[in-house]
């Protein structure tokens, strides 16, 4: 098993450019979300789904657009990227059920916005 | 809504000595998961501990340890005798019980061990 991919593991982008970081897991994970993580202020979630078809904001939605096609993969579109989007960015994954399953993280992507 | 709190932000210790890694979380549920998770100079995170509210039993995993304390809101890791490989910043993390999608982190504690 592969478990969480991302692509690629480090971007430059300019102002204004838009670009989309891949997610993907085969472990038939319906949970799938992603983080930032921002030096002094943790990992913060931007997005995350319940299975294909159904997503929803976290607590930095702005300026991210999510979809869930199929239950493995789960991209993030930034749609006119700017300075305050340069972050490392996770993409997790976990079994839903009654109860919370431990998160497993992909290797994270390291975004520069200039 | 949830929040957690590591206030400790950096600690460095000598090799071998005893260090305590200290959480206190505040939310309005009354079941609810903790986590730790370790995140080696490397990057990646580590999956270390998951605690649900209703289980106050202590738990030790070799050199590790976690004492959760429902009075004191406080769920803190405890490494015994560290190595140079504990080095590391290490994340508390809290969520609600029905669903993931409320994981919310503490800032992290960056330890480091001096040989």
């Amino acid at each position: 098993n592969a478990g969480v991919t991302q692509t690629p593991k480090f971007q430059v982008l300019k102002t204004g450019q838009s670009m989309t970081l891949q997610c993907a897991q085969d472990m038939n994970h319906e949970y799938m979300s992603w983080y930032r993580q921002d030096p002094g202020m943790g990992l913060r979630l931007i997005h995350y789904s319940v299975g294909a078809g159904i997503t929803d904001q976290g607590e930095v939605p702005n300026g991210y657009n999510v979809s869930r096609s199929t239950t493995e993969d789960f991209p993030l579109r930034l749609l006119s990227a700017a300075p305050s989007q340069t972050s490392v960015y996770f993409c997790a994954s976990s079994p839903v059920s009654g109860g919370s399953y431990e998160q497993y993280f992909g290797p994270g992507t390291r975004l520069t916005v200039t | 809504a949830q929040k957690v709190t590591q206030a400790q932000t950096e600690i460095s210790v000598v090799e071998k000595e005893d260090v305590t890694l200290d959480c206190v979380y505040e939310t309005r549920d009354t079941t609810y998961y903790l986590f730790w998770y370790k995140q080696p100079p490397s990057g990646e995170l580590v999956f270390l501990i998951r605690r649900n509210s209703f289980d106050e039993q202590n738990e030790i995993s070799g050199r590790y340890s976690w004492n959760f304390q429902k009075s004191t809101s406080s769920f803190n890791f405890t490494i015994t005798a560290s190595q140079v490989v504990d080095s590391a910043v290490y994340f508390c993390a809290l969520s609600e019980a029905f669903g993931n999608e409320k994981l919310t982190f503490g800032t992290g504690t960056r330890l480091t061990i001096i040989p």
